[in-house]
């Protein structure tokens, strides 16, 4: 099973400011199937990224993802206020499926 | 839009069954893959089951294989899942995923809200 790390687990933050969050893989992730979900309090998680860095429909062009192999990354370019919520990246390339733990944006 | 609403949920005694339904609309039922995943404080999120758009193909993880049995109506646009000797580590958030329709791509383009099964004597 691939062991999904996200780092940090928790970033304060300011509006307007760039972040970056960070998944690491205990696994190479075959094809770079890994993808980054928002979920909002009380709300269902939202796909924003697959396949790495494919935004998913409908997702503003602030948020993109990188990466390969063990590492990939999620940046928002100039955070919203609806943008503090918690993370969570996911692999999909390797029988069973998983998620990582979370990152939890705040407002600073 | 694309729409996916759980239900189903509640309390339930350890040991005991209960049948979850995800009914959807607002696009083609038979030409998706459909999950199911559930999100516990204590273990985060979890994927547990996949069937195939037909219902001809099902996957399970580790966790819930033998226990619980995912299955579709397509001729209703509904998903189920029957979960078979509850225990308290299956409480949690359970949600209907649809997957993209590009075959071998799991993951989540549209989620439900979620409904709560809540394990407890």
């Amino acid at each position: 099973e691939i062991v999904l790390t996200q780092s940090p687990g928790t970033l304060s933050l300011s509006p307007g400011e760039r972040v970056t969050l960070s998944c690491g893989a205990s696994q190479r992730v075959t094809s770079n199937y890994l993808a980054w979900y928002q979920q909002r309090l009380g709300q269902a998680p939202r796909l924003l990224i697959y396949g790495a860095s494919s935004r998913a429909t409908g997702i503003p062009d602030r948020f993109s993802g990188s990466g390969s192999g063990t590492d990939f990354t999620l940046t928002i370019s100039r955070l919203e206020p609806e943008d503090f919520a918690v993370y969570y990246c996911q692999q999909y390339g390797s029988s069973p499926i998983t998620f990582g733990q979370g990152t939890r944006l705040e407002i600073k | 839009q694309v729409q996916l609403v759980e239900s189903g949920g509640g309390v339930v005694q350890p040991g005991r069954s209960l049948r979850l339904s995800c009914a959807a609309s607002g696009f083609t039922f038979t030409n998706y893959p459909v999950h199911w995943v559930r999100q516990s404080p204590g273990k985060g999120l979890e994927w547990l089951a996949l069937t195939s758009y037909d219902g001809s193909d099902k996957y399970y993880s580790d966790s819930v294989k033998g226990r619980f049995t995912v299955s579709r109506d397509n001729s209703k646009n509904t998903l189920y899942l029957q979960m078979n000797i509850l225990g308290d580590e299956d409480t949690a958030v359970y949600y209907c995923a649809r997957g993209p329709s590009v075959k071998g791509h799991w993951y989540f383009e549209n989620w439900g809200q979620g409904t709560l099964v809540t394990v407890s004597s």
